[in-house]
Order: C-alpha cells, then sequence, then structure tokens
C-alpha cells in the first residue's frame, strides 16, 4: 500500500521569496515520486520525478525536490517565487517501474503576492 | 495541436441523465486513466486500462463505466448522474515502455450535475 500527505493545503509567499511545499509518503517498497503543477482552469503538468537515480531532481521553472528516505519526505523548494508560480502543487507516490496507479496527495495551494 | 484532448470541456445535466466524456490521445501510448477531481481531495482514480482489452476499477468506480473502442480512445459513462458527481474530470495516458510511470494528462472536462 502506498499514500501521500501534503502537509500544507495553502501556502503564501511574496514574491522572491523562497518556496517551500511539503510531502511525506508512506510505500512498503522504494518509491517512485513525482510533483504535478495545475495552473487555474489548465491541466496537470509534470514537474519533477524521482525515480532512484538521483536523491536531489531538478525540474521546470527553477523548481527541485529532494528524496529523503530516513524522513519519508520528498519536499518541493525553489529559491525565488515568481507570480506565474501561483498553481495547485501535486505530491504523487507510486510503486517502481511504473507497474501500477498513480496515489496523489490532496494538493497544495501556492499563492504569490507582489 | 494537445497531445490528449477531453471532450466535451464542460457539460450541464440533470438528475438521472446519462452522459458520456471521451479522451482520445495522439501519443501512442498504451495505458489511459479516468480521474475525478474534488475540492481539497486531489485526483481520485475512476477507471484504468493497460491495453484495449485490460479494463480495470479504481478507487471510486461505482456510478462508472468506461470503454477502451481503440488504443487512442477512452470513453466515461455516468449511467444516471446524480450531483455529487459533479466535479472535474481529467484523463490521463502512460507508456508501459517506460519505467517510471510518467502520466499526461488532458485539460479537463468541468462536469454540473443539477
Amino acid at each position: 500500500a502506498q499514500s501521500v500527505t501534503q502537509l500544507d493545503s495553502h501556502v503564501s509567499v511574496s514574491e522572491g521569496t523562497p518556496v517551500l511545499l511539503r510531502c511525506n509518503y508512506s510505500s512498503s517498497y522504494s518509491p517512485s515520486l513525482f510533483w504535478y503543477v495545475q495552473h487555474p482552469n489548465k491541466g496537470l503538468q509534470l514537474l519533477l520525478k524521482y525515480t532512484s537515480a538521483a536523491t536531489l531532481v531538478k525540474g521546470i521553472n527553477g523548481f527541485e525536490a529532494e528524496f529523503k528516505k530516513s524522513e519519508t519526505s520528498f519536499h518541493l523548494t525553489k529559491p525565488s517565487a515568481h507570480m506565474s508560480d501561483a498553481a495547485e502543487y501535486f505530491c504523487v507516490v507510486t510503486p517502481p517501474r511504473g507497474y501500477s496507479t498513480l496515489t496523489f496527495g490532496k494538493g497544495t495551494m501556492l499563492l504569490v503576492s507582489p | 495541436d494537445a497531445d490528449v484532448t477531453q471532450t466535451p470541456r464542460n457539460r450541464i445535466t440533470k438528475t438521472g441523465k446519462r452522459i458520456m466524456l471521451e479522451c482520445s490521445q495522439t501519443k501512442g501510448h498504451d495505458r489511459m486513466y479516468w480521474y475525478r477531481q474534488d475540492p481539497g481531495l486531489g485526483l481520485r482514480l475512476i477507471y484504468y486500462s493497460f491495453d484495449v482489452k485490460d479494463i480495470n476499477k479504481g478507487e471510486i468506480s461505482d456510478g462508472y463505466s468506461v470503454s477502451r473502442q481503440a488504443q487512442a480512445k477512452f470513453s466515461l459513462s455516468l449511467e444516471s448522474a446524480i450531483p455529487n458527481q459533479t466535479a472535474l474530470y481529467f484523463c490521463a495516458t502512460s507508456d508501459s515502455r517506460q519505467s517510471y510511470g510518467t502520466q499526461y494528462f488532458g485539460p479537463g472536462t468541468r462536469l454540473l450535475v443539477l
């Protein structure tokens, strides 16, 4: 069984300040992990994925995430927020090698103020 | 052109009506999925299909049915719509030849059941 918990339903930051979106996972095996982003009235877009090759994963638009097995965490970060980062972010877990389905977290809404 | 398309994009229907949501993809992927998104609940899997002859129930399949007409087409039906099926519905695809199960999403169908 697998599950994912996004620790904050909403995160507010000012433009130019760092972003931290927190995600903890539970899995009975070493998982694959993803972050997806959903901009208003849009579909979901893959930001980045962890597939056991490297624990620090870089994604699009300056985002990165670090897989920490000891903490069962996969937090998403960005050094400097931009107004265009305002969106909903989903942490997702799946068993390795993609032989099963995805399990989504409930989402974190990122609000960016000028 | 979009790789994963969904029709209609918006639909209003009445309780008890049968409706169909359609999904088409040009990515050549063998796997297709239907999700629903509700505020604060993330995405939940309704049905998935790993190839044309394979259909599987997801987390919340009650009240829904699907048809995989071809590798590129996967339709979701609500046999008798009810108001709590009001939601945003997403179709997604993935390629079994890619080891880590990245899914690619359509733009979504917003359904309102009165």
